[in-house]
């Protein structure tokens, strides 16, 4: 199956600043998904990217607040923009890993301050 | 994509069998059931995947009955280190075109 390098594992940023996080696999693939986990809860997904298209974003989530690049077939990020605490999360890339299943990457722990 | 209800929460202890049930009463035909383990500060991990009656692997076994409105996962002889949160998901499987949607899961705590 993939396996997906998701960096930075951990950030703890101001209010109001940005993070880009990226997640880099090491096979190509046509979308890549991007989640949030908030503390305690379940996953949530926020978008899929696709090569060479907009993103597409689930509903709740825009892409001013969570631009995603996706440059090639094995690389993305995600950019959490002008954050606020309640912006605090885990965030997971993820892939069609195998036969069946997707791989995540094991995620960037965010804490905005 | 099919709802899915699980327990929020179970106690075992080491070397014990453990089951755990999913319900998805609105399944689809093509639906499949996968699930999906998490351990704190990682993403979820693959489990196990069924369409219908029983399918083991090294790691667990799912127990699918006939009318497929519910599944179980069941893994034997479980160990402090299967402590985690277990997602049970409904859906279409591959071609990979959409994200999973998943549901609160069962956070299954093992005692020694």
């Amino acid at each position: 199956s993939a396996v997906i390098s998701q960096k930075p594992s951990r950030d703890i940023c101001q209010r109001g600043t940005s993070l880009t996080i990226q997640c880099q696999v090491d096979s190509q693939v046509t979308m890549m998904f991007w989640y949030r986990q908030q503390p305690g809860q379940s996953l949530t997904l926020i978008a899929t990217a696709n090569q060479g298209s907009e993103a597409t974003y689930e509903s709740g989530f825009v892409i001013d607040k969570f631009p995603i690049s996706r440059p090639n077939l094995t690389f993305s990020t995600l950019t959490v923009s002008n954050m606020s605490p309640e912006d605090s999360s885990i965030y997971l890339c993820s892939v069609v890993g195998g036969s069946y299943g997707y791989t995540f990457g094991s995620g960037t722990r965010l804490t905005v301050v | 994509l099919a709802k899915t209800t699980q327990p929020i929460s179970m106690d075992s202890y080491e070397g014990q069998e453990v089951n755990i049930t999913c319900s998805h009463n609105n399944i689809a035909t093509n639906d499949y059931i996968t699930w999906y383990q998490q351990f704190p500060s990682q993403g979820p991990r693959f489990i196990i995947q069924g369409y219908k009656t029983k399918v083991t692997n090294e790691v667990a076994s799912l127990f699918i009955p006939a009318d497929r409105k519910s599944s179980t996962l069941s893994l034997p002889r479980v160990s402090l280190s299967d402590t985690a949160v277990y997602y049970c998901l409904v859906g279409e499987t591959g071609g990979g075109a959409d994200g999973l949607t998943f549901g609160k899961g069962t956070h299954l705590i093992i005692q020694p």
